[in-house]
Formats: C-alpha cells, structure tokens, sequence
C-alpha cells in the first residue's frame, strides 16, 4: 500500500510569507502528526489531528495552524514566516494514534526561509 | 511535560553490541518507542514497549522499566549500515508523542 506522502518536497519563502504543507496518510489511517527536525531540538512536535480534530497541540505560536479533511489528509500553515522557520516538516500517519506499531513517517518537506 | 534524554552521540564498532539508553519523565505513560533514522531521511519504526521487560526483534531488542524512567535499545552484531540517528519517543496523556533529541551513532570498521 502507498506510504504517507508529503507535497512539496522542497520549499524556498521569504520572510513574512505564508505557506502550507500537505500531508496524504497512509489509507485507513485516520491519526495524523506533524513535526518539526531542526539539528539541534530535534523532533518538536507541532499537533495531531483524529478524525478531523485537533487532539493534540504542541507549544508553538499561534501561527503554526493545522486542518484535516474528511479524507483524513492534512495541511499545516506556517504565517508571517521567520528566518528561524527553516526545517525539515515530517508529518507521520497511524490508525488511531494508539497503535503498537507506531508512525509512519512521510518523506517531509524541507522549508528554507531566506 | 515530557523530559526524555538520550546521549548525544555513540561510536561502536562493527560487529560489536552497543547499547544506547534512555531517561524520560512523562505525565502519563503509554508506551515507549525507538525509531532508526539515517540521514537525509524520515524515522522508522524499530520497536515498541508498554510493559517492562525486554522485547527483541533480530538483532535489536529493547528494554523498559517504568519504575526508572528508562529504556534502552540494544543493537548486537553491528553493521556499518547501522549507523544512523536512534530516537527514544514516549507516548504520554492523550496518546501525545514526544521525541528525545536523539543519538548520532557511528559504526567503525
């Protein structure tokens, strides 16, 4: 079966822009997650969405916003964005969130914000 | 919160065992997870524990023990495609993931 995918691979924004991620889980999956990996914090997580709501929230600021879909695909918003926005975006599916077999990971989306 | 430590990095050699742990304090506990993750890639699954003891899968196996906050995944007979990041992540309340920082191991011949 088809693995989580994640559109677009690579992003370049200048400061002060908006931009938004997609985020396709694996089928039947209905948890989604999004992260953000910088070298040094690591895996920050950001939200996770169940059957379209927001279950879970991370401590970032107001503009990091996410949605998902009857579909169970998701987005994230990053507004006005900032120099120090750059990372790698990994968002990560599983059935309920619950589940012993863990995430799995999309490829991510790399933003650079110059 | 969720506080999870990790060592930072690690340098073994092939085809010895290392072992790499993990400290967390979590407000809620419901599972505990390794992920492999080799550079310029995305995380992958390695194991999972929820009960003390030790679980193992081939050449890997990990250990938890609520009462310490700890963990460790064992990696035996190394090879040099084992070197990668390892990530300890615990799910805590409301089935919330957090992710340690990681260890940066290094496999020499």
């Amino acid at each position: 079966k088809a693995g989580v995918t994640q559109t677009p691979r690579y992003l370049i924004k200048t400061r002060g822009q908006q931009v938004t991620l997609s985020c396709s889980p694996i089928s039947g999956h209905r948890s989604v997650s999004w992260y953000q990996q910088t070298p040094g914090q690591g895996l920050q997580f950001l939200f996770e969405y169940f059957s379209e709501t927001q279950r879970n929230k991370g401590n970032f600021p107001g503009r990091f916003s996410g949605r998902q879909f009857s579909n169970s695909r998701s987005e994230m918003n990053v507004s006005t964005l900032e120099l120090g926005d750059s990372a790698l975006y990994l968002c990560a599916s599983s059935l309920t969130g619950g589940d012993r077999v863990g995430y799995t990971f999309g490829s991510g989306t790399r933003l650079t914000v110059v | 919160g969720q506080n999870i430590d990790q060592p930072t990095e690690m340098t073994a050699t092939e085809g010895a065992i290392v072992q790499i742990n993990c400290t967390y304090q979590t407000s809620g506990f419901n599972g505990l997870f390794w992920y492999q993750q080799h550079a310029g890639e995305a995380p992958t699954f390695l194991s999972y524990n929820v009960l003390d003891g030790l679980e193992e899968k081939g050449r890997f196996s990990s250990f938890l023990s609520r009462s310490k906050g700890y963990s460790y995944l064992l990696l035996k007979e190394l090879q040099m495609k084992d070197s990668a990041s390892y990530l300890c992540a615990v799910r805590g309340g409301y089935q919330k993931v957090t992710f340690g920082t990681g260890t940066k191991l290094q496999v020499i011949p």
